[in-house]
């Protein structure tokens, strides 16, 4: 069964606190991306990877990292200097097929700041 | 930097009455996308329009991408409650980015 798979579901942070968000994916895609979602608005670009062990930063990097280590894999770690951390966390693949390329989502994380 | 827009944010509607959001770029983009997130779930792919003025439809749901290649919008005829979400558009950007729409959150009351 392919897919995309994000977990936790809930992630709670404390104060000063890493946490790291984890992005599995079976679909044999290149491209990996990170998105944040804050209620009511859009999807922001974190970070993306078009390749292993190779990744660019997106709209908003700072306070977050990244590694890509294995084609299936794309975690997103959460430091301590990300002040508004509270968001629904979203990872996506995609493959480019001529001029087809789509991107697909797993479930998502929601971070909590406690 | 470039910026993909959409109207209106909110639409609610009755079920039956029809449903517009217009999504606008900054610049013009190669192919247009569009995705519907359901409230608590997660994107998910619709359609990708490429040509200038191209329209494809899709049971109710009517895409167009405008002729300059900047603007696109998507209609749904007849809303039913399945079709309450966010709908979003997205646009390629440099390298591998996608740039997506502020979105449209689509209420239907039944």
């Amino acid at each position: 069964d392919g897919g995309i798979t994000q977990s936790p579901k809930y992630l709670f942070r404390k104060e000063g606190q890493n946490v790291t968000l984890s992005c599995e994916q079976n679909l044999n895609h290149d491209a990996m991306y990170w998105y944040r979602q804050d209620p009511g608005q859009g999807l922001r670009l974190i970070y993306y990877s078009q390749i292993v062990n190779d990744f660019q930063k997106g709209d908003i990097a700072e306070g977050y990292s990244v590694s890509r280590e294995k084609k299936e894999s794309f975690p997103l770690t959460v430091t301590s200097a990300q002040k508004n951390p509270t968001a629904f966390y979203l990872c996506a693949s995609s493959i480019f097929l001529g001029y087809q390329e789509t991107q697909y989502f797993g479930p998502g994380t929601r971070l909590l700041v406690l | 930097g470039q910026q993909v827009m959409q109207i209106p944010q909110y639409q609610h509607v009755q079920e039956g009455e029809d449903f517009t959001t217009y999504c606008n770029s900054s610049t013009t983009l190669s192919n247009i996308q569009w995705y519907k997130q359901r409230p608590g779930g997660h994107p998910v792919f619709l359609i990708q329009l490429v040509k200038s003025g191209e329209v494809k439809k899709q049971k109710r749901l009517t895409f167009q991408f405008g002729e300059a290649k900047k603007n696109s919008s998507l209609h749904i005829t007849a809303t039913q409650t399945t079709d309450v979400g966010t709908y979003f558009c997205a646009g390629p950007g440099l390298g591998n980015q996608f740039y997506f729409g502020t979105g449209t959150s689509l209420t239907v009351i039944p």
